[in-house]
């Protein structure tokens, strides 16, 4: 069964350094989202991407986060200068086409900032 | 007022038990509306979608009241690996289709 993938399971980074991670979603899947879930809260949205561009952003994704689709498979979540606050589970999920709204979610990366 | 809420729980249960979980939510402009199941540090795994018409899928059940904003999730016959946190979601489709979340209900099922 196809699934996301995502790497690396576990990041540890400094305060104000820059972090880079990285999802592989599902080969035939079209919308892509990332989210993040801080340790004992609920699951937050970030972004949706679709078509080479961000089609919707929270309030979170800021002007220190970014994506990209460098390639035909690989999606990424960079985080320019880190802060303790940005320590949590982040998950990349990707969606089929258009209609279909069951979003499918990788393992996560849990982001460490000490 | 919470977009999405859930009783927290834990809901503890002997094995075997029926089970059920409600959830309630505010944007009635949401529109498609689905149950995730998550363990213990993991990632959300989609356990079914909401219809209108309520759905099953085994010993699960399904049902979406639009008028009340409310959906509920029933666990038949529960098994020790039904222990999870069970996530209400919806999605609100003018919203870029993100997935607005529930804070979860923990279930432990006992022997």
């Amino acid at each position: 069964e196809p699934e996301v993938t995502q790497t690396p399971s576990h990041q540890v980074t400094q305060m104000g350094q820059e972090v880079i991670l990285r999802c592989v979603p599902i080969s035939n899947h079209l919308y892509f989202y990332w989210y993040r879930q801080i340790l004992g809260q609920k699951v937050e949205f970030l972004v949706s991407f679709y078509n080479n561009e961000i089609s919707e952003k929270s309030e979170i994704f800021d002007d220190q986060f970014s994506v990209e689709r460098p390639d035909g498979s690989n999606f990424t979540l960079k985080i320019r200068s880190t802060k303790l606050e940005d320590s949590a589970m982040y998950f990349c999920a990707s969606r089929g086409r258009h209609g279909v709204y069951e979003q499918y979610f990788g393992p996560g990366t849990r982001l460490t900032v000490t | 007022r919470k977009e999405v809420e859930q009783d927290p729980g834990p809901f503890n249960v002997p094995e075997g038990a029926t089970v059920a979980f409600n959830c309630t939510y505010s944007n009635s402009a949401s529109q498609s509306f689905f149950w995730y199941r998550q363990d213990c540090r993991k990632e959300p795994k989609l356990l079914m979608s909401v219809y209108s018409s309520g759905n099953e899928d085994g010993r699960f059940t399904a049902q979406l009241n639009r008028a009340s904003q409310y959906i509920s999730l029933l666990i038949r016959d529960s098994k020790l690996s039904d222990s999870a946190t069970y996530l209400c979601v919806v999605n609100w489709t003018g919203g870029g289709n993100k997935l607005t979340f529930g804070t979860g209900t923990q279930l432990k099922v006992e022997l």
